[in-house]
């Protein structure tokens, strides 16, 4: 059964960084894309990134190009999400998704639960 | 990037109706090589992650109730739940991935 599982969220002021992680288990973690999605407060869904089973290709959305990074690590099964610069408008919970598209963002047949990030003073 | 619209923002159906949500893509997401839509539709409840209900703009995912079906090509296209059911109140959002994979806005969907 796939597992994913994000970490990482909290509390951070304007300006400030945060690391988030996700951990997946029950697929062979290399072998597919992975992506980035969140959900502001009374907003709709926004997919933020991807990023294929090797690293070689990473897409962002406009909106967080320049201070948001995505990375693996296929050894640890992890995917990371390195915000920096951060806004009172990147509050929201942020999404890990898969699904079995290659190539693109693809659908998204599996999701973790989500973790919370509140960029505020 | 492809913008995704999705009417109306908000509906309310009886229990046993129709719903009807249409999602507008900005381009066609018909992928000529391979005649696919690149649309998919999804379900949200509060405090829950989406919920895959439809690939292929018309492809229901595994275990989702065959009340909920999708239909349309190119750049429009439309979620149908025949027969709604309490269970069904949620938001529901489009989303291509013919290139990266923008979200429409979402309709909530509510029991008249």
């Amino acid at each position: 059964e796939v597992q994913l599982a994000e970490s990482g969220g909290g509390l951070v002021q304007p300006g400030g960084s945060l690391r988030l992680s996700c951990a997946a288990s029950g697929f062979i973690f290399s072998a597919y894309s992975m992506n980035w999605v969140r959900k502001a407060p009374g907003k709709g869904l926004e997919w933020i990134s991807y990023i294929n089973g090797g690293s070689s290709v990473i897409y962002y959305a406009d909106s967080v190009r320049g201070r948001f990074t995505t990375s693996r690590d296929n050894a640890k099964n992890s995917l990371y999400l390195q915000m920096n610069s951060l806004r009172d408008e990147d509050t929201a919970v942020y999404y890990c998704a898969m699904g079995p598209v290659s190539g693109s963002a693809g659908y998204f047949d599996s999701w973790g639960q989500g973790t919370l990030v509140t960029v505020s003073s | 990037d492809i913008v995704m619209t999705q009417s109306p923002d908000s509906l309310a159906v009886s229990l046993g109706e129709r719903a009807t949500i249409n999602c507008k893509s900005s381009q066609s997401v018909l992928y000529s090589s391979d005649n696919k839509n690149y649309l998919a539709w999804y379900q949200q409840r509060p405090g829950q992650p989406p919920k895959l209900l439809i690939y292929w703009a018309s492809t229901r995912e595994s275990g989702v109730p065959d009340r909920f079906s999708g239909s349309g090509s190119g750049t429009d296209f439309t979620l149908t739940i025949s027969g709604l059911q309490a269970e069904d109140v949620a938001l529901y959002y489009c989303q291509q991935y013919y290139t990266k994979g923008t979200f429409g806005q979402g309709t909530k969907v509510e029991i008249k």
